[in-house]
């Protein structure tokens, strides 16, 4: 079975510049959640989504952060204009239902190492 | 905000010892789960507990669980240098769709 599948695997941008994140999920899964880890610390859920649906944004900052998951497939997480706080691992997650109350194993991507100068 | 918070924060210990991680968290849980991530990889699920229960194995790791104390263990018995990695409690809240809540990790190094 193919895990979760991140592009691109680093960036450096400078900035007030934007930068986009794909990820891919496991075949099947219909949760699909996007996670910044500042280096030192846990992964903070920034958006999770039920198929093309969201379930939880509250930690996304929507004045430059933006996510899509069209066709409840691949999603895109995407920063503009990028901050130097911004400098983390974004990790893309998928399960299999995600559904409150239901538990289900999180299976992660190898994440994007982000930097801004 | 981060929910649960694991102590110590870095742990180091010879290979062949056991390794102990203890987690807390502050709300009501419908179960927690140990997560592990070796340097620059993704996290890899190692172990769910449901509030229901109070301790659970799988090969050489030990889970217990004291929903009174708000409080979790991860122990890893006979550890390997193999182990050395970053270990994340995450806390499923109850009556909640939101999935998991992460701690902020222990540091574990085996020392060969």
């Amino acid at each position: 079975e193919a895990g979760v599948a991140q592009s691109p695997r680093y960036k450096i941008i400078e900035k007030r510049q934007s930068v986009a994140f794909w990820c891919n999920p496991i075949s099947g899964h219909a949760t699909l959640y996007w996670y910044q880890q500042i280096l030192g610390q846990g992964p903070k859920l920034l958006i999770q989504f039920q198929n093309n649906g969201v379930v939880d944004d509250s930690q996304l900052p929507k004045d430059r952060f933006s996510a899509e998951r069209l066709k409840g497939v691949d999603s895109t997480l995407k920063i503009q204009p990028a901050k130097l706080e911004d400098s983390a691992v974004y990790l893309c997650a998928s399960s299999l239902t995600g559904l409150a109350g239901i538990t289900d194993t999180q299976y992660f991507g190898p994440g994007t190492r982000l930097t801004v100068l | 905000s981060q929910q649960g918070e694991e102590d110590p924060q870095a742990l180091s210990i010879q290979e062949g010892e056991n390794a102990t991680m203890n987690c807390s968290y502050k709300t009501s849980i419908n179960n927690l789960q140990w997560y592990r991530q070796n340097s620059g990889r993704g996290l890899v699920h190692l172990i769910l507990i449901r509030s229901n229960e109070r301790e659970k194995h799988s090969g050489r790791l030990r889970v217990t669980l004291d929903t009174s104390k708000k409080s979790s263990s991860l122990l890893i018995t006979a550890s390997r240098a193999a182990d050395t990695a970053s270990y994340f409690c995450a806390t499923a809240p109850s009556g909640s769709a939101r999935q998991l809540t992460f701690g902020s990790g222990t540091q574990l190094t085996v020392l060969p």
